[in-house]
């Protein structure tokens, strides 16, 4: 079965600290997928997509950035967190128009 | 531009009133998704539209693919459906799957 694992599920960090958000699919193969962020109180911004390894596009200038090592596996990456990084951030993926969806990292820089 | 616009971005109506929700989107798509996203912020599939209509339960989900647009319905609400709804459209060529900022839906005893 399809399934798409996201962790972690809660995080907390440092200003100036990095993170490494990954995101792996099963089930499927050569799948488009996403990341997205979450401020309170807002809706889910799409940060990044890929449709292939080492294809990534970004959809909103940053601090963050996102690489696909592998067909499955998407990760997000930042070198130094702000306080304005903190959020909720979901990794999705599409195949043949149906989509899947992590469980979400709800991430808090202090 | 690939945008999803949604309205309202706020309702509150007593139990047993039937709900509307709309989603517009800017250019063409391949498919929209209605999902729901419960407080903890965890997202459940509820729908998904390339055409039609598609019927669950007491929840209704159509789509005008001339019009750009789709509505989600919920017949005799109730309080368990308080949850904020979210339509994501996946757009052709590019294969964005963009989100529309959702409506929290709250539904009073």
């Amino acid at each position: 079965s399809q399934t798409i694992h996201q962790w972690p599920a809660t995080l907390v960090q440092p200003v100036g600290s990095p993170l490494s958000l990954e995101c792996t699919v099963e089930g499927t193969s050569n799948p488009n997928l996403y990341w997205y962020r979450q401020a309170a109180g807002r809706g889910l911004q799409l940060l990044f997509y890929s449709v292939g390894i080492g294809q990534i596009s970004s959809e909103v200038p940053q601090n963050l950035s996102a690489s696909r090592p592998q067909d499955r596996q998407f990760i997000l990456s930042s070198k130094k967190l702000l306080l304005s990084d903190s959020g909720f951030y979901l990794c999705a993926y599409e195949r043949n128009t149906e989509a899947f969806f992590g469980q979400g990292t709800r991430l808090t820089v202090v | 531009k690939n945008e999803v616009e949604q309205s309202p971005q706020n309702l509150t109506a007593q139990e047993g009133e039937f709900i509307t929700i709309n989603c517009s989107y800017s250019v063409g798509i391949s498919a929209l998704h209605w999902l729901q996203q419960h407080p903890g912020g965890g997202i459940v599939s509820l729908f998904m539209l390339s055409s039609g209509k598609k019927k669950h339960g007491r929840l209704i989900a159509t789509i005008n693919i001339q019009e750009k647009h789709s509505s989600l319905h919920i017949t005799a609400s109730h309080p368990r459906d308080s949850a904020v709804y979210i339509c994501a459209a996946l757009f052709q060529g590019a294969q964005k799957l963009v989100f529309g900022q959702g409506t929290r839906l709250t539904i009073n005893p």
